[in-house]
């Protein structure tokens, strides 16, 4: 049983370009979120999805793209990259938010 | 959207000294959840609180949920090293079309010196 699982761990971006952060559960969970964690900034919600072809926005929203064809696999995409989107992207699910969210290991991303 | 304060940002204790967090939040809450994240770590779920009043145990930690569901606390007795990290509360708030996903306080970094 491996989680949540996260990749890639580390990455590096030049302004412009454009990646996709790997998300995937085996736990059967219908939600699933990202989160972005900055010094002084706790966890900001990006996007979430409530199940398979569901998604909406959290708090920060602009310059990402999430979609969920599937309930396992919930991934992010960075459509052009900007300095400011350095950050450590957690991805996290759970059966619902009235239930414990279970977070992956992170990814540290930094957009020179 | 729902907001959730917590403080203090910062605390240094001396080992064995208690350490407390607080959040609080301008609306009621249907629950609240405490998480913990040692440095370079992913944040990891520690208790949900969801009654009015209520206090639970764990070893040395304790939490409690305000009368009025607005507020929560974590107490630790006794700080030990392994206690180091970053304490975060999270609460039920309202982005896009939905309620039902977890908005996290800012957290409470701990460090503890031997």
């Amino acid at each position: 049983n491996a989680g949540v699982t996260q990749t890639p761990k580390f990455q590096v971006l030049k302004t412009g370009q454009s990646m996709t952060l790997q998300c995937a559960q085996d736990m059967n969970h219908e939600y699933m979120s990202w989160y972005r964690q900055d010094p002084g900034m706790g966890l900001r919600l990006i996007h979430y999805s409530v199940g398979a072809g569901i998604t909406d926005q959290g708090e920060v929203p602009n310059g990402y793209n999430v979609s969920r064809s599937t309930t396992e696999d919930f991934p992010l995409r960075l459509l052009s990259a900007a300095p400011s989107q350095t950050s450590v992207y957690f991805c996290a699910s759970s059966y619902s938010t009235e239930f414990p969210l279970h977070f992956g290991n992170g990814t540290r991303l930094t957009v020179t | 959207g729902q907001q959730v304060m917590q403080i203090p940002q910062y605390q240094h204790v001396q080992e064995g000294e208690d350490f407390t967090t607080y959040c609080n939040s301008s609306t009621t809450l249907s629950n609240i959840q405490w998480y913990k994240q040692r440095p370079g770590g992913h944040p990891v779920f520690l208790i949900q609180l969801v009654k009015s009043g209520e206090v639970k145990k764990q070893k040395r930690l304790t939490f409690q949920f305000g009368e009025a569901k607005k507020n929560s606390s974590l107490h630790i007795t006794a700080t030990q090293t392994t206690d180091v990290g970053t304490y975060f509360c999270a609460v039920n708030g309202l982005y896009g079309g939905s309620q039902g996903n977890l908005i996290f306080g800012k957290g409470t970094k701990l460090s503890v010196k031997p």
